[in-house]
């Protein structure tokens, strides 16, 4: 079945340190990929998504790129900021006629950013 | 511009217990969804609709029911509750109808069973 693993957190950095979340995925079919982000308190918004092969989705300064040949989609940002602390979570939607785009998440991966 | 709208934002329950939990958009989206979040676990889906009258069980619908009378509303009804459903419950709603659609989710019920 399909399925989304991502690196364990949490993870801890400096304010413009170089971050990677790394995320990959088993799926039948061709997937689209999104990353999504939960600050505290609130819900999940989407972040950035990637719907096939070598797209790159890009967003606040974050990338990812879907990569088919090693099935992962890792975010990364350049340069960090305080008010990028938060949940990242991985997804995947295996968009099936008649039920829906239901997206299946990875178990999330929380960020703080330190001054 | 309301979005997905949840209520309550917390609730405890006593063991044995019933609760609706309320959801409402007013995207005029077609898709509704519920979801749950345990530590560490990610989102889990108990049950999501495809429109009015329509809906069909998720990953985990035991000890859940739902209905879908109207595009708006997709209520979730805990009956018996139990301490295996304290979670946090997110509301979802997606007009697809594109390969790359987006998810808009509530704020979340927190939810204790004690």
């Amino acid at each position: 079945g399909n399925s989304v693993t991502q690196m364990e957190g949490p993870v801890t950095l400096s304010e413009e340190a170089f971050l990677t979340i790394n995320c990959t995925y088993t799926a039948t079919g061709y997937p689209s990929l999104f990353w999504y982000v939960q600050y505290p308190g609130e819900g999940l918004q989407l972040l950035l998504k990637a719907t096939k092969a070598d797209d790159k989705g890009s967003n606040k300064g974050f990338e990812a790129t879907y990569r088919k040949e090693t099935t992962s989609f890792h975010l990364e940002k350049g340069s960090v900021q305080v008010s990028d602390s938060a949940v990242y979570f991985c997804a995947l939607s295996a968009m099936i006629y008649n039920q829906g785009g239901k997206l299946i998440f990875g178990q999330g991966t929380e960020l703080s950013v330190k001054p | 511009n309301a979005g997905v709208t949840q209520t309550p934002k917390f609730r405890i329950l006593k063991i044995g217990q019933s609760m609706t939990l309320q959801c409402t958009q007013d995207m005029n989206h077609n898709y509704m969804y519920w979801y749950r979040q345990d530590p560490g676990m990610g989102l889990k889906l108990i049950y999501y609709s495809v429109g009015a009258g329509i809906t069909d069980k998720g990953e985990v619908p035991n000890g859940y029911n739902v209905s879908r009378s109207t595009t708006e509303d997709f209520p979730l009804r805990l009956e018996l509750a139990a301490p295996s459903q304290t979670s946090v419950y997110f509301c979802a709603s997606s007009y697809p109808g594109q390969r790359n659609e987006k998810l808009f989710f509530g704020s979340g019920t927190q939810l204790s069973v004690l």
